[in-house]
């Protein structure tokens, strides 16, 4: 059964603060992604990685960061928190070739006051 | 712009009911095709891929594909009042050497009254 984890389910943060996000996988896959959910704007890409140390940028990828030391782990890195980026963060995973199915970990409802 | 267009509901069905979801994608090169469903306050849970023309079914859910009118479809039969949630299409795009990036419809809003 794929397995897709996040440090968080909920995060309060202020305003200024540096903010890590963190997923994990054991499915093996070599493609990771970070996207962030709001209402009315449906799912946005932020980032994804196809391979360790490699990173992509996707459509938002103003005010963030990654990180992807292992191939099971990818970080997202608020480098400094504003009240526009509470939203909902998901992370997801696939494999490279093959079906490119992507399972999405339980989310991280992130707010920054 | 790659784009995924879907019906934004609400769509609402008695139970029982067929449950008709459907989406059009722009890219006439995508070639992998899937719904997720998406509970409030819930993260997307894939239920059906396709991949080739025609149907696929897989319990009470069948996917449709027709890739010359880039169409893609979900029936749910015998709608449940459990399937009241957020269907969400998405198209791969791919990227080579990189497997590629799912792009995501808006979503269509399924209610099921009992």
């Amino acid at each position: 059964d794929v397995k897709v984890t996040q440090s968080s389910r909920y995060l309060v943060k202020r305003t200024g603060e540096k903010v890590f996000l963190e997923c994990v996988q054991d499915m093996d896959h070599e493609n990771m992604f970070w996207y962030r959910q709001d209402p009315g704007l449906g799912l946005r890409l932020i980032y994804f990685s196809y391979d360790v140390k490699m990173k992509e940028k996707g459509d938002i990828p103003e005010g963030y960061s990654v990180s992807r030391e292992k191939k099971e782990r990818f970080s997202l890195i608020l480098e400094s928190a504003s009240t526009n980026q509470t939203s909902m963060y998901l992370c997801a995973s696939s494999h490279v070739t093959g079906d490119y199915e992507q399972y999405f970990g339980p989310g991280t409802r992130l707010t920054v006051t | 712009q790659k784009e995924v267009e879907q019906n934004s509901g609400p769509l609402s069905v008695p139970e029982g009911a067929i449950a008709s979801l459907n989406c059009t994608y722009s890219d006439r090169g995508s070639q992998s095709f899937f719904w997720y469903r998406q509970y409030s306050g819930k993260s997307p849970e894939l239920i059906m891929s396709i991949y080739s023309n025609g149907d696929k079914e897989d319990g009470r859910f069948t996917a449709q594909l027709n890739k010359a009118s880039q169409y893609v479809s979900l029936l749910i039969r015998d709608s449940q009042p459990s399937d009241s949630a957020t269907y969400l299409c998405a198209v791969n795009i791919m990227i080579y050497n990189q497997g590629g990036k799912l792009i995501f419809g808006q979503g269509t809003e399924l209610s099921v009254k009992p």
